[in-house]
């Protein structure tokens, strides 16, 4: 079975303070994706990043960055110089590579709010 | 292009009544998927499908929830006998084949915002 846990549930951090949101997954596959989402209040979830497990390099795109280690089973997700507009609700996400069962498993989410 | 659109979007009913919610996945997108959203947690899986047929329904919680798709594109997620605990936002779908690998990304819908009373 997989599971995901977000141990954080609110962070508060003030305009231009970077913020990393921590997600730890459980899987006994050895292929599988992360992805992280973004709920904003409007409440559609937003697709924001993944990664393979094939692949633990870490990227940065514009001010999101992340940090994957299979070795803690961690999928740390960085926001740079944060602002007003990320306040959302993050969840991070797994999916095995099986066909017949391609569903998302998420966590129980992080809400981040930014203040001015 | 349109992205995947629910309707309605938000839905008050009186248990023990019938419910449909209905979703219209992004054209092309062949793999679509139905989850459920608590209060304060994140979606959980109800069922997926491939083209017309469910390829997994293992998070359907009992019998009375049942979803459709006859024609590989809209679908229906109808609900019998609607209770309180049934009470939570509807979330659809879709992405591109998932048959050729999971690295595609799931598009989500708005929600069906249901409330049973």
């Amino acid at each position: 079975a997989q599971k995901v846990t977000q141990a954080q549930t609110e962070i508060s951090v003030v305009e231009k303070e970077d913020v990393t949101l921590d997600c730890v997954y459980e899987t006994r596959d050895t292929t599988y994706y992360l992805f992280w989402y973004k709920q904003p209040p409007s409440g559609e979830l937003v697709f924001l990043i993944r990664r393979n497990s094939f692949d633990e390099q870490n990227e940065i795109s514009g001010r999101y960055s992340w940090n994957f280690q299979k070795s803690t089973s961690s999928f740390n997700f960085t926001i740079t110089a944060s602002q007003v507009v990320d306040s959302a609700v993050y969840f991070c996400a797994l999916r095995t590579y099986t066909g017949a069962n391609s569903k998302l498993t998420f966590g129980k989410g992080i809400t981040l709010s930014v203040r001015p | 292009g349109a992205g995947v659109s629910q309707t309605p979007s938000n839905k008050v009913t009186e248990k023990g009544k019938y419910v449909e919610l209905r979703c219209d996945p992004i054209s092309g997108h062949t793999a679509l998927y139905w989850y459920r959203q608590s209060l304060g947690q994140g979606p959980e899986f109800l069922i997926y499908f491939q083209g017309t047929g469910a390829a997994d329904d293992s998070g359907l919680p009992n019998d009375r929830f049942f979803a459709v798709r006859p024609e590989g594109s809209v679908s229906t997620l109808k609900i019998q006998r609607t209770e309180r605990g049934d009470s939570a936002v509807y979330l659809c779908a879709s992405s591109l084949s998932s048959r050729e690998s999971a690295y595609n990304e799931q598009f989500f819908g708005p929600g069906t915002r249901l409330t049973v009373l």
